[in-house]
């Protein structure tokens, strides 16, 4: 079946604009999650979707960022006023219950630049 | 606090050999999960292999293994016979099993490994 996927695949912007991020889990998955990988800070936890449930924003490096989930399955990452610092890749996974240790299964990633 | 550390940044190995990834973690939970994921050049992540805390053996699939020594903390991977398409970032991730403590996964530095022809 098809896996996650996210798109734009690339996002070159320029510093203090606005950015969407987008992900289409596994059909299926209850479970979302964000992340962002730099070359700095390595692969940090952004926020993470469970079905109905409160998501779990500890991740979110600052009130620029938010997501939302809509319908429990497309989810959109927004960065307001964007900064240099937020250049990253940003990868996005979905599990399911039947997954050993609901495993997480990525998408591609979106590679974003900010100028 | 959960913490993985992946002491290896990078290493060769020849192919047809198998090579050890080394991972240890640092958790206070009594239930958790272990993870390895490959990062080829392409960005994407895909899952290896997957050891819960509590199993009594340690995981494999195909060519991978997980060398699990929970006294010790370690829980490293074992790519046997390597192949040219093995060449890629390597990634040792963890989480907490208890719900109430969610479900994010804690990621090491990461290993390069590259096989040589």
């Amino acid at each position: 079946g098809a896996g996650v996927s996210q798109s734009p695949s690339n996002k070159v912007t320029e510093k203090g604009k606005d950015v969407e991020l987008r992900c289409d889990p596994i059909s299926g998955h209850t479970a979302l999650y964000w992340y962002r990988q730099s070359l700095g800070q390595g692969l940090e936890f952004l926020i993470y979707f469970q079905g109905n449930s409160a998501p779990d924003k500890s991740g979110l490096p600052s009130d620029r960022f938010s997501a939302e989930r809509t319908g429990g399955s497309v989810s959109t990452l927004t960065i307001q006023r964007t900064q240099q610092e937020d250049s990253a890749v940003y990868l996005c996974a979905s599990s399911g219950r039947s997954g050993a240790g609901d495993t997480q299964y990525f998408g591609p990633g979106t590679r974003l630049t900010v100028l | 606090a959960q913490k993985i550390t992946q002491t290896q940044p990078g290493m060769f190995v020849q192919e047809k050999e198998a090579v050890t990834l080394d991972c240890t973690y640092d958790t206070s939970d009594p239930s958790y999960g272990l993870f390895w994921y490959k990062q080829p050049s392409s960005g994407e992540m895909i899952f290896l292999i997957y050891q819960g805390s509590y199993d009594q053996q340690n995981a494999t699939e195909g060519r991978y293994s997980l060398n699990f020594q929970k006294a010790r903390k370690s829980a490293n991977l074992v790519i046997s016979a390597s192949q040219l398409g093995d060449s890629a970032m390597y990634f040792c991730a963890m989480r907490d099993l208890i719900k109430a403590a969610g479900n994010k996964l804690t990621f090491g530095g990461g290993t390069r490994v590259l096989v040589k022809p």
